[in-house]
């Protein structure tokens, strides 16, 4: 069965203070993907980064940092210098292939309440 | 471009009644899949449209029901509303055109929440 886990419900930081999102994956899939979803107090769920099973390779987009590791079957988020603007839920999602007319439902984690204090 | 489109955005119902619930997806996406979130948790799969064809159902009973219209865009219908339906509905489109669904990004909709009394 598929699963994610992200074990923060909530965390605290002052701006400019570096924080990290953990997340923890289960999956039987050697093909999967991996999502970072923003969810502001407005409600709608922004999409942030996907990767791929078979791409270790971490990411980094600005002040946003990704660490897939495969090992450990983690997917965690790194906000360098958080800002009062990243005040949100962030949810981390996994996702199987697809193929062969299967669904790639997205199977969401609980969510971490991020609160950068100014 | 425009990005998925909802409606309504809020909406109060009793207990018994039906609900419909509107999704558009981004101009050229193929698929639409619809998600349920209750406060405090993540959202949960609902069902998958690709093409105007079911292509999944998560674990809700039979008063929820969906289809996809010709030009892609979808209704989720829910009969007999419970108390515990009350929830934010989220709507996602996606492509559809990669070799693997799962490789599809799935963009969200603002929601509709609906509260049941």
């Amino acid at each position: 069965a598929q699963k994610v886990t992200q074990a923060q419900t909530e965390i605290s930081v002052v701006e400019k203070e570096d924080v990290t999102l953990d997340c923890v994956y289960e999956t039987r899939d050697t093909t999967y993907y991996l999502f970072w979803y923003k969810q502001p107090p407005s409600g709608e769920l922004v999409f942030l980064i996907r990767r791929n099973s078979f791409d270790e390779q971490n990411e980094i987009s600005g002040r946003y940092s990704w660490n897939f590791q495969k090992s450990t079957s983690s997917f965690n988020f790194t906000i360098t210098a958080s800002q009062v603007v990243d005040s949100a839920v962030y949810f981390c999602a996994l996702s199987e292939a697809g193929y062969g007319g299967a669904t790639n439902k997205l199977i969401f984690g609980t969510g971490t309440l991020l609160a950068v204090q100014p | 471009d425009a990005g998925v489109t909802q409606s309504p955005t809020h909406l109060i119902k009793t207990r018994g009644q039906h609900v419909t619930l509107r999704c558009s997806p981004i101009s050229g996406h193929k698929s639409v899949s619809w998600y349920q979130q209750v406060l405090g948790q993540g959202p949960q799969f609902i069902f998958q449209y690709y093409e105007k064809e079911e292509r999944g159902r998560g674990n809700f009973p039979d008063r929820f029901s969906a289809r996809q219209f010709p030009n892609y865009s979808s209704e989720l219908n829910v009969n007999a509303l419970l108390l515990g339906d009350s929830a934010l509905y989220l709507c996602a489109s996606r492509s559809g055109t990669s070799g693997s669904l799962g490789a599809d990004t799935q963009y969200f909709g603002p929601g509709t929440r609906l509260t049941v009394l």
